[in-house]
């Protein structure tokens, strides 16, 4: 079965540096892309970025560019998105993604069950 | 940037069809695909490529794309189907694009 396991959630203070993982199990970890995607409380689906953990391809949604860090270690099938200094405006619960490329675009078909992350004083 | 509009909510009695849309410029030239999303939960694909499901996701659902407009359509809708729906479309110049989402109401 295939599998994205996101890690558990966190409470930060603004300022303070994070780095959260998706683990991918049951599929070829470095033949597929993983994207990150932001979901604020109460709203909609926000890109943020997409990596190949085959070769550490990474592209960032114009948005997101300079905000976050997106990386992946292949070894241990582990995609991971980082901030290094968070705001409140980040609290959001941020889901990781396989990503299926083809010719003309891409689409998420297995989803992590998502990271909360609190960013308060 | 290429946007993708949505209506806020559409509410569809129990057993009847719901229509979903998704409205961008020119999106027929566009593939579309489809998420699921309940509440307290991760979204889930319900439909790739305009009009294609993977596997375990019902055959009430199924997908419409042309001109200006998407359509997802749920027929014989459930209470299970309540839900948020997202579409989502893949552009040269914004990349990945996500449209604002559509709560369905079973009634």
């Amino acid at each position: 079965e295939v599998q994205l396991v996101q890690s558990g959630a966190e409470v930060k203070k603004p300022g303070e540096s994070l780095k959260i993982s998706c683990k991918g199990s049951g599929y070829s970890f470095t033949s597929y892309w993983i994207g990150w995607v932001r979901q604020m409380p109460g709203k909609g689906l926000e890109w943020m970025g997409i990596i190949y953990p085959g070769d550490s391809d990474t592209r960032y949604s114009p948005s997101f560019q300079g905000q976050v860090t997106i990386s992946a270690d292949k070894s241990i099938s582990t995609a991971y998105l980082q901030w290094s200094s968070l705001k409140a405006s980040d609290t959001a619960m941020y889901y990781c993604a396989r990503v299926l490329r083809y010719s003309v675009g891409y689409y998420m078909d297995v989803w992590g069950k998502g990271t909360t992350v609190t960013v308060s004083s | 940037s290429y946007e993708l509009t949505q209506p806020l909510s559409v509410s569809v009695a129990l057993g009847q069809t719901a229509r979903i849309t998704c409205g961008g410029n020119n999106i027929g030239s566009k593939n579309v695909h489809w998420y699921q999303q309940k509440p307290g939960q991760a979204p889930v694909l319900v439909i790739y490529r305009d009009s294609n499901r993977p596997s375990g996701i019902p055959e009430r659902f199924s997908g419409s794309n042309s001109g200006n407009t998407a359509t997802l359509t749920i027929s014989r809708a459930q209470a299970g189907d309540e839900a948020d729906y997202y579409c989502q479309v893949w552009d040269s110049s914004t990349d990945v694009v996500f449209g604002g989402g559509t709560k369905l109401t079973v009634l």
